[in-house]
């Protein structure tokens, strides 16, 4: 099963912004739009946007997260020490008719 | 508070059947703008998503796992379950059940599941 396209690790300076990528198709991302979760070690996934861009409530205004075409980008500013997590992006896929996921980027902030 | 809460075996030998229940509470199964999910996650790898369920009964099964699934739902005892047959060393993860409104917006803990090599 394919699966969207995430660069493995990303690493920032502390209070610096990182941008973080997942590329899929026009049957995921391009359609339905993807989602992202945060996981900490040793922790469930955490839900950060559904549809794109829709944050749900209690999650910090320094993560935002957009779609061009087929990728989405998760956008984390003011990097602090707690965002060190690997981050999944997730989208339904029309065509197979179930969710698929991000390999998941490793976020080191420095 | 939705909360979502895994249970079964930690430990399943070779060539058995995994079988995980998740425990709903805090809001209605009955759902229909959502649908419930099982997620694994192999011991430092990334998440695969194994099926959902909606409270109707229809199911979606990942591809390279419809052979040896089966999701089933109990809306009377507010949960749903995972079968996994024939298992193998390969099927070593730690399983989530989650519910699916756009995306995964509640999660279980998680439950480790071992099959011995």
């Amino acid at each position: 099963q394919a699966g969207l396209t995430q660069p493995p690790s990303v690493s920032k300076d502390l209070r610096q912004t990182a941008t973080l990528t997942c590329i899929g198709n026009n049957n995921n991302v391009g359609d339905e739009g993807a989602a992202w979760v945060q996981q900490h070690q040793g922790h469930p996934p955490k839900q950060l946007f559904y549809r794109n861009n829709h944050r749900p409530s209690g999650i910090s205004e320094r993560f935002s997260a957009s779609r061009s075409g087929n990728t989405a980008s998760l956008t984390i500013t003011g990097l602090q020490p707690e965002d060190e997590a690997d981050y999944y992006c997730l989208a339904w896929d029309s065509s197979l008719s179930t969710v698929i996921f991000g390999g998941g980027t490793k976020l080191t902030v420095l | 508070q939705l909360q979502l809460q895994e249970s079964g075996p930690g430990l399943v030998k070779p060539s058995e059947t995994l079988s995980l229940t998740c425990a709903v509470s805090g809001d209605s199964i009955n759902n229909n703008n959502c649908f419930w999910a099982w997620i694994r996650q192999p011991p430092g790898k990334g998440l695969e998503f194994i099926g959902h369920i909606f409270h109707t009964g229809s199911t979606f099964y990942n591809p390279s796992l419809k052979s040896r699934v089966t999701l089933s739902i109990d809306t009377s005892e507010s949960q749903f379950s995972l079968q996994l047959n024939s298992v193998t060393a390969a099927d070593t993860a730690v399983y989530y059940c989650a519910r699916w409104s756009g995306g995964f917006d509640y999660w279980g803990l998680g439950t480790l599941v071992t099959v011995p090599s």
